[in-house]
């Protein structure tokens, strides 16, 4: 059984297309993240959800909007694709809680592979 | 901000030999992880080590931390083809909400 499960593994899309990645896990974590790594492998945290809540933005264009139907799952919707987009983005998750700091170990998904043309 | 900061950046050596990739960091921490990350595929994480360890193994994996000087390190021992990955150490971000990770190094363990 697949831990941490995002679709599509890969993506190409067009410039100012709309695009939806998904992520599911059946660990039954409470928090949920999205990273985006680069091509020089650099990975920076975009979101973090708790049980459905939005615990961390950080400065990434509001073309991006994460939603959480539930605390299993954390979509990753954007508007608008741009060049700079291109990137692989790594859905995860772990045993984390806000207020207790970062103390378990986070369990990835394979990432998507964003390519805007 | 960069957070954690790996060194070397890449690292080529025979399969048998035993491979230290090292890690800094800036600001203080309850734990310090590792992850490695085969080509094309998702993190996976190795091991955790608390801020009141200063040495870890895992099978042929040996981690240790000084907090004096913000530093871990990371060795395999006997390694093997199948080793080759980058590797990235991990530590909390400024807010302690989520981990920060450094640019990683790419391990090359030919055989």
């Amino acid at each position: 059984d697949t831990a941490v499960s995002q679709t599509p593994k890969y993506l190409v899309t067009q410039m100012g297309n709309d695009k939806s990645i998904k992520c599911e896990q059946n660990l039954g974590h409470d928090t949920m993240y999205w990273y985006k790594q680069d091509s020089k492998k650099f990975l920076k945290i975009m979101f973090s959800y708790n049980n459905k809540e939005l615990i961390i933005n950080e400065t990434v264009p509001n073309r991006f909007s994460p939603k959480s139907p539930d605390k299993a799952h954390l979509n990753l919707h954007i508007n608008s694709l741009e060049l700079g987009d291109s990137a692989v983005y790594f859905c995860a998750s772990s045993q984390d809680r806000p207020g207790t700091g970062v103390l378990y170990g986070y369990t990835f998904g394979s990432g998507t592979r964003l390519t805007v043309v | 901000s960069q957070q954690g900061e790996e060194d070397p950046q890449a690292l080529s050596i025979q399969e048998g030999e035993n491979a230290t990739m090292n890690c800094s960091y800036k600001t203080s921490i309850n734990n310090l992880q590792w992850y490695r990350q085969n080509s094309g595929r998702g993190l996976v994480h190795l091991i955790l080590i608390r801020s009141n360890e200063r040495e870890k193994h895992s099978g042929r994996l040996r981690v240790t931390l000084d907090t004096s000087k913000k530093s871990s390190s990371l060795l395999i021992t006997a390694s093997r083809a199948a080793d080759t990955a980058s590797y990235f150490c991990a530590s909390p971000g400024d807010y302690g909400q989520n981990f920060v990770f450094g640019p990683g190094t790419r391990l090359s363990v030919l055989p």
